[in-house]
């Protein structure tokens, strides 16, 4: 398809584990978002990528949490030493990078439950 | 600190009737805003915005509000149909800063037959 791809859809691990979350962004699209929704908040942005500048990483919540975009394309957020308060589905959002014009295209998002 | 409120995680409307879902920021420097709606599974996805020169956007039977007196925006669906029912997440932006976008926690809507 078309639309954002993330990976895996559902992922359950043990408290101290790392994980890698994967992104695939629309064909084009520069600019590259990651929010996670914890139970009853609202989506909560974590970093943001634009083209070839330096990553917004001022949404990460803690050096845990890292995220990489390579070649432009394909993104992965890696949470190390996972805890339970981590738990949430993590959102990958794509734009055309048109600040403030720019519709966000979000994945389906994966469900990450640290037990 | 949650700039961006939607005070109401749920509401129940009747097949034909109005749905009118509220949001409340507190940012004043916001000025674009948004509304998602989000389908169990799936990502949010767009609806409708509005930017704050304008107080009332309108497309087919959605149409986004504005009230910047009040820091209120409200989106109207009118006839609401049952493929309406999802969650609806209100956001809000300043224009040349897209990674600054604050979303609030979402309403449930169901339309019931």
């Amino acid at each position: 398809g078309a639309g954002v791809s993330q990976s895996p859809s559902n992922k359950v691990t043990e408290k101290g584990k790392d994980v890698e979350l994967r992104c695939d962004p629309i064909s084009g699209h520069t600019a590259l978002y990651w929010y996670r929704q914890s139970l009853g908040q609202g989506l909560e942005f974590l970093i943001y990528f634009q083209g070839n500048s330096a990553p917004d990483k001022s949404g990460l919540p803690s050096d845990r949490f890292s995220a990489e975009r390579t070649g432009g394309s394909v993104s992965t957020l890696t949470i190390q030493r996972t805890q339970q308060e981590d738990s949430a589905v993590y959102l990958c959002a794509s734009s055309l990078g048109l600040a403030g014009a720019g519709t966000q295209y979000f994945g389906p998002g994966t469900r990450l439950l640290v037990l | 600190d949650q700039q961006v409120k939607q005070n109401s995680p749920s509401l129940s409307v009747q097949e034909g009737r109005i749905s009118i879902l509220n949001c409340d920021y507190t940012n004043s420097m916001f000025d674009y805003f948004l509304w998602y709606k989000k389908y169990p599974a799936e990502g949010p996805t767009f609806l409708i915005s509005i930017s704050s020169i304008k107080d009332k956007n309108e497309d087919g039977r959605f149409t986004v509000f504005l009230n910047k007196s009040a820091k209120h925006l409200s989106l109207h669906i009118v006839p609401s149909q049952p493929g309406d029912s999802a969650v609806y997440f209100c956001a809000a932006s300043r224009k040349g800063n897209n990674n600054d976008m604050r979303f609030g926690a979402g309403t449930r809507l169901t339309v019931k037959p």
